[in-house]
């Protein structure tokens, strides 16, 4: 079955560390999506990529980096971890119909902690 | 402020009971999904509902859509206690992005 799955599930790091949250999906989608999710803020997004090798700034891209070099594959990197991106973050892929999207497939979700 | 409104923020009823919750958003939308997460697991897609669109039901669930208030709602009948869980609409506004709200906790007591 296809599926999305995102790693590591729960991380804690140290303020100015680089980390990156692994997201691999085999829906073979052309959409992907990395969102955060604190309480009393909904989910906000990040980064997202129509395909390989296209990037997009979301709402809340500062600090927060993307690449896109095959199709399955959309890690987030936290160039210099801030305690304040401490969250939950879920990544997402989606099928492409013309200019609007169906359904996101989500990960359950990586847990980051910054001390 | 965040797309897609949503209320109430907590919702408690009786199994058996109907739940309604509701969203509101600003611009103009493609289409309107709804969306639950249990708790510490990621968001499973429940329902989508494009502009043109005024209601469409999926089992229990019955979502409409009403563009000229700018508002769905997402009704639940004969609610059980699996249904607990936090309820999100999400907005594809342009460029299939979707902006999600705050959510509705619903707790349905046994």
């Amino acid at each position: 079955d296809a599926e999305i799955t995102q790693s590591p599930r729960h991380k804690i790091t140290e303020t100015g560390r680089q980390v990156t949250l692994a997201c691999h999906q085999t829906w073979n989608h052309n959409n992907m999506f990395w969102y955060r999710q604190d309480l009393g803020h909904g989910l906000r997004l990040i980064h997202y990529s129509y395909g390989v090798h296209d990037t997009n700034k979301g709402e809340v891209s500062d600090g927060y980096s993307v690449s896109r070099s095959n199709t399955e594959d959309l890690p987030l990197t936290l160039e210099s971890a801030a305690s304040s991106q401490t969250s939950v973050y879920f990544c997402a892929s989606s099928e492409s119909f013309g200019y609007t999207t169906g359904e996101l497939f989500f990960g359950e979700g990586s847990r980051l902690t910054v001390l | 402020s965040q797309q897609g409104e949503e209320d109430p923020q907590a919702l408690s009823i009786q199994e058996g009971e109907n739940a309604t919750m509701n969203c509101s958003y600003k611009t103009s939308i493609n289409n309107l999904q709804w969306y639950r997460q249990n708790s510490g697991r990621g968001l499973v897609h429940l329902i989508l509902i494009r502009s043109n669109e005024r209601e469409k039901h999926s089992g229990r669930l019955r979502v409409t859509l009403d563009t000229s208030k700018k508002s769905s709602s997402l009704l639940i009948t004969a609610s059980r206690a699996a249904d607990t869980a936090s309820y999100f609409c999400a907005k594809e506004t342009s460029g299939s992005r979707l902006t999600f709200g705050e959510g509705t906790q619903l707790t349905v007591n046994p």
